[in-house]
């Protein structure tokens, strides 16, 4: 069983709309948590972390994650035709934290 | 300039042979790693490296040799090649080991035949 689960596999937004990203681990030992976006031949990079419950507010990204449910979630408002990538969910446990375990990924496109 | 380089970028190999991927960062950073990405499967965590040592390896195979002769030098070497083994390759790096960000590398795109 995959231990970090996204949703949906994919999305798509208008421009100007509002993304909303899921992601559920099943491991309780995860500590800490990223989010990182691919675009088409690059590799991935990390757009913001967040380790602590509550809200993460970076520009137009808006983390949320909620420890006792085990659920990280990515809102992107004002999308982008440049925010087409994939996301990934990705989490690590607090005495490994270079060790970031991935979620199955997200294709968002936002159309123009 | 590119900070984490990979080369090279698409590599074509016949199945039993050895290749070597090569990974350099000039971000200054003391931990470098390795992760695989396959068709349909999430990015998957092979290797880290703090210091020029290992510290952890999470691959089952010792096919996959990692290499480092210098600080910002992390290479992977691969041999007795399958067709499982195609997949893209990056090569990532961090300031530290705890819950640092990591800077992945362009990736290198290795077909088996």
């Amino acid at each position: 069983q995959q231990k970090v689960q996204q949703s949906p596999e994919s999305l798509s937004v208008p421009e100007g709309g509002m993304a909303s990203l899921n992601c559920t681990s099943s491991d309780r030992n995860f500590q800490y948590f990223w989010w990182y976006r691919q675009h088409s031949g690059e590799g991935p990079k990390a757009l913001m972390s967040i380790f602590s419950d509550g809200d993460k507010k970076e520009g137009r990204f808006t983390a949320h994650l909620n420890k006792a449910s085990l659920h990280v979630s990515l809102h992107i408002r004002d999308s982008q035709p440049s925010d087409s990538a994939l996301y990934f969910c990705a989490a690590s446990v607090s005495n490994m934290g270079y060790k970031l375990t991935f979620g199955t990924g997200t294709s968002l496109l936002v159309d123009p | 300039d590119p900070k984490i380089i990979q080369k090279p970028k698409y590599l074509v190999a016949v199945t039993g042979s050895e290749k070597i991927l090569i990974c350099e960062q000039y971000l200054g950073h003391n931990a470098m790693y390795w992760y695989r990405q396959s068709a349909k499967k999430p990015l998957e965590f092979m290797f880290s490296y703090s210091y020029q040592k290992l510290m952890d390896n999470q691959t089952a195979s010792s096919r996959f040799q990692p290499q480092s002769s210098k600080k910002n030098h992390l290479d992977l070497q691969i041999t007795a090649l399958k067709p499982d083994d195609s997949a893209t390759y990056f090569c990532a790096s961090s300031q530290g080991t705890g819950g640092y960000e990591q800077y992945f590398g362009p990736g290198t795109r290795l077909t088996v035949l």
